[in-house]
């Protein structure tokens, strides 16, 4: 079946703008989340959703962060005012349980 | 806080030789730790999981081990092929009770043939 998917694959913005992240994660997944990656660097983890809600958003970096999950499926992560520093690799990953996390293949945003 | 390491120098193996990378934990004990595998430009890709009342785990070519006295993993690949070049990470569950991952900066491996 199909896999986890995201879209855009690559974002430019000029900073300040606002920008949106869209995931799709796996049918039937109820577990999503979003991690961030900068170059060379591990994952860091953003925020969790079980079903529609978000029981852990302790890893957004500030409040231009925010991410919805509406249906039980797809996921947008929007930051307001974008900063230069917010660019990096963006993914999304979905799973069943305490399992194995599916990942997709990630949006490079690059903040002018 | 929870604290994950791996040798952020790239290792690189001859064909054929068993590669071996290191995952170290601090202030934590995890009920389990998984492997990934990356590839440039792509996400990450599930290896294996091991479970803290597990030493080692092993499939197909992969061997895990799980020290929780040293807080350390192993990760080896025997019989290494040029195919298994990529970066490797290593996460942990964190404690806050569902499967939120806490992952290591990852190894790049290279294999020469």
């Amino acid at each position: 079946g199909a896999g986890v998917s995201q879209s855009p694959s690559n974002k430019v913005t000029e900073k300040g703008k606002d920008v949106e992240l869209r995931c799709d994660p796996i049918s039937g997944h109820t577990a999503l989340y979003w991690y961030r990656q900068s170059l060379g660097q591990g994952l860091e983890f953003l925020i969790y959703f079980q079903g529609n809600s978000a029981p852990d958003k302790s890893g957004l970096p500030s409040d231009r962060f925010s991410a919805e999950r509406t249906g039980g499926s797809v996921s947008t992560l929007t930051i307001q005012r974008t900063q230069q520093e917010d660019s990096a690799v963006y993914l999304c990953a979905s799973s069943v349980s305490w399992n194995e996390q599916f990942f997709g293949p990630g949006t490079r945003l690059t903040v002018l | 806080s929870q604290k994950i390491e791996q040798n952020s120098e790239a290792l690189n193996i001859q064909e054929g030789k068993t590669a071996t990378l290191t995952c170290n934990y601090t202030n934590y004990s995890p009920a389990y730790l998984q492997w990934y595998r990356q590839d440039p430009g792509r996400g990450p890709v599930f290896l294996l999981l091991i479970r803290e009342n597990e030493k080692e785990k092993r499939k197909e070519r992969l061997k895990v081990t799980f020290d929780t006295t040293l807080k350390q993993s192993l990760f080896h690949i025997t019989a290494s092929q040029p195919a298994d070049s990529a970066t490797y990470l290593c996460a942990l569950v964190s404690s806050g009770g569902y499967n939120k991952l806490i992952f290591g900066a990852g190894t790049r491996l290279a294999v020469h043939p």
